[in-house]
């Protein structure tokens, strides 16, 4: 059971430059969500996901795309790559999304945009 | 709007030691609070909530919280401190009432125990 996994790990990506960010979580959750953090910031959510085939904006969705490709897997990406957006992405699911549910977290991809 | 102050950026404790680690917060119903612990180059690890009920709420790894409603306090502490505690530490929040589904994070407040 290896909870929320996310790919790639790193990536230096060039402005201008588009890439997405995959995720994937093997507890049978129906949501998900994608957070970037940012020094001294916390952790701030970009989409949300809740349940397959639906999809939501969260605090910061500006120059993101998401895509929940079925119920394991939820994609982030970046069409244009800007500096503003170099930050480390996390992950995350819930079992149904209700608000006192515990969110469980993947192990994060630190991004750079030069 | 919910949100939540880490009001200490960093916490220095030694080995053996009780610890506190403060949190607030401010939502317009009634809170959801959760603390979490990311330790380098990982994710963030899920340590104990506070739904309803008791006030004091155990978790993971000998850790605990007293919810305050008076004081809209969540604050974290645990009896004696491991220099494996060291680490980052967030609080978060969700308004109940609301059903927004977003966590609100505080800044986070990273905890170093000394041996």
């Amino acid at each position: 059971n290896a909870g929320v996994t996310q790919t790639p790990k790193f990536q230096v990506l060039k402005t201008g430059q588009s890439m997405t960010l995959q995720c994937a979580q093997d507890m049978n959750h129906n949501s998900m969500y994608w957070y970037r953090q940012d020094p001294g910031m916390g952790l701030r959510l970009i989409y949300y996901s809740a349940s397959e085939g639906t999809t939501d904006k969260g605090e910061v969705p500006n120059g993101y795309n998401v895509s929940r490709l079925n119920k394991r897997e939820f994609s982030l990406r970046l069409e244009s790559a800007a500096p503003s957006q170099t930050s480390v992405y996390f992950c995350a699911s819930s079992e149904m999304g209700g608000p006192g549910e515990t969110q469980y977290f993947g192990p994060g991809t630190r991004l750079l945009v030069l | 709007a919910q949100s939540v102050a880490q009001p200490e950026d960093q916490v220095n404790v030694a080995e053996g030691n009780p610890l506190t680690v403060k949190c607030t917060y401010s939502v317009s119903g009634n809170p959801y609070l959760f603390w979490y612990v990311q330790y380098p180059n990982r994710g963030l690890q899920f340590l104990l909530k506070y739904i309803t009920g008791d006030n004091l709420v155990k978790g993971s790894y000998g850790f605990e919280a007293e919810f305050n409603k008076s004081q809209t306090s969540f604050h974290l502490k645990k009896p004696s401190a491991l220099v494996s505690d060291s680490a980052l530490y967030f609080c978060a929040v969700r308004d109940m009432d609301t059903g927004r589904r977003a966590l609100t994070f505080g800044s986070g407040t990273r905890l170093q125990v000394q041996p």
